[in-house]
């Protein structure tokens, strides 16, 4: 069964930086295109950034775009988001999800990670 | 950037009764959409893909259909453990987005 874990959050203040971990495992990591997805309190799935399987290409949503940082270690099997200049809004659980496929087509969410919790508050 | 629109926000059922979601896009998805069910304390999960293709262990009362930028899931023969929001995610082009969710409930 695909395992997804992350790590990384927790409490900050505006401005600040954090970077998040995924932990993958149970399926070959490389070959699979992987997202950051968040979700505010009480609101619904907003899709962050996207990485392509072997690394080369990613996406940003425009409301975190020379902020934040996708990358991944395909050799650690992890995947990362560097977050800086964190704003209030940026509170959310951030959810690691993989691609069905390594990234050109196919790119519906097929399995979950539980989500780590962001808070940026003064 | 395609703009995806779920109706109604709420949606109240009896068990054993149907349910009809629906999503919009602002243009066409070629039938890239899919749809993911989130429970509360629990992350969401893939229930449908390719607009009707259902996910593995996604059970045969839901089933989607649709095309262009009008799409539906349906719930048939409501049951307590389908209580949930019911987001759309369109993967015809970047930036991949979602639907504002559909909560339904059981009466």
């Amino acid at each position: 069964e695909v395992q997804l874990v992350e790590s990384g959050g927790g409490f900050l203040q505006p401005g600040g930086s954090l970077r998040l971990s995924c932990a993958a495992s149970e399926f070959t990591f490389s070959t699979y295109a992987m997202s950051w997805v968040r979700q505010a309190p009480g609101k619904g799935l907003e899709w962050v950034s996207a990485i392509f399987g072997n690394g080369g290409t990613s996406y940003y949503a425009d409301s975190v775009k020379g902020r934040f940082t996708i990358s991944r270690d395909n050799s650690r099997n992890t995947l990362y988001l560097q977050m800086t200049s964190l704003r209030a809004e940026d509170t959310a659980v951030y959810f690691c999800a993989r691609h069905y496929g390594s990234g050109n087509y196919y790119n519906y969410f097929d399995s979950w990670g539980q989500g780590t919790l962001v808070t940026v508050s003064s | 950037e395609i703009v995806m629109t779920q109706s109604p926000a709420t949606l109240s059922v009896s068990p054993g009764e149907r349910a009809t979601l629906s999503c919009r896009a602002s243009q066409s998805l070629n039938g890239y959409l899919a749809w993911h069910q989130e429970k509360p304390g629990q992350a969401p999960r893939l229930l449908m893909y390719a607009t009707s293709t259902r996910a593995t262990d996604t059970p045969a009362r839901f089933s989607g259909s649709g095309s262009g930028t009008e799409f539906t899931l349906t719930i048939n023969s409501l049951q307590s453990e389908d209580s949930a929001i019911y987001y759309c995610q369109q993967y015809n082009s970047w930036p991949l987005t979602f639907g504002g969710g559909t909560k339904v409930e059981i009466k």
